[in-house]
């Protein structure tokens, strides 16, 4: 079963700070992973997913994540933390056998700090 | 356009009750979802369905048990509360692409206690 690991559960940074949010996948064959955001009391929206059509992706809010082969990682970076970029964030793999299942990481709460 | 909707937001129950959450979108998407969240633990997935008819397990159903008799709709039902099911639950929705990396669609939530 695929899946994907994020470490640690919080993370604080300062505004104006680099955002590094790290995700490591387990996968045989290139996956399908994605970065949800989650803001307080809300359901969750994308970020960002991976095509294969570039290893770096660009998302909403200045955010991108690079994805490493090499390395089975997606990790999520922003170079200038804003307050409004305290929230949860999931990396996320969806399942290869045809229902598009999410299986997400436990998630990593960010707080900026002024 | 609403999107994805859930009801109640809130709900106490007591323990042996039962009650349904409801979900309903309006995107004519053929995939839904329903995920509970609890501290730590990220999203895990109780149910899904592939499209009207269709329903399937997911990582942790026991306990719960649903049914999609259309496209909008995807009723989570929980036939006897206990407090392990106290969560966050959350439905999703996906229109399926060629590509398969197509945006899930997530609900505002229902949060559930059971006490």
């Amino acid at each position: 079963a695929q899946s994907v690991t994020q470490l640690g559960s919080h993370v604080s940074v300062s505004e104006g700070a680099l955002v590094l949010l790290r995700c490591n996948y387990s996968s045989s064959v290139p996956p399908y992973l994605f970065w949800y955001v989650q803001y307080p009391n809300q359901g969750l929206q994308l970020l960002l997913k991976y095509t294969s059509a570039a290893t770096l992706v660009k998302g909403i809010n200045g955010f991108e994540a690079e994805f490493k082969k090499s390395e089975t990682s997606f990790h999520l970076t922003k170079p200038s933390a804003h307050m409004s970029d305290a929230a949860e964030y999931f990396c996320a793999v969806s399942d290869k056998g045809g229902s598009e299942k999410l299986v997400f990481g436990k998630g990593m709460k960010l707080t900026v700090n002024p | 356009n609403a999107g994805v909707t859930q009801t109640p937001k809130f709900r106490i129950l007591k323990i042996g009750q039962s009650m349904t959450l409801q979900c309903t979108q309006d995107m004519n998407h053929n995939y839904m979802y329903w995920y509970r969240q609890d501290p730590g633990m990220g999203l895990k997935l109780i149910y899904y369905s592939v499209g009207a008819g269709i329903t399937d397990k997911g990582e942790v159903p026991n306990g719960y048990n649903v049914s999609r008799s259309t496209t909008e709709d995807f009723p989570l039902r929980l036939e006897l509360a206990a407090p392990s099911q106290t969560s966050v639950y959350f439905c999703a929705s996906i229109l399926p692409n060629r590509d398969r990396n197509t945006e899930a669609f997530f609900g505002q939530g229902t949060r559930l206690t059971v006490v």
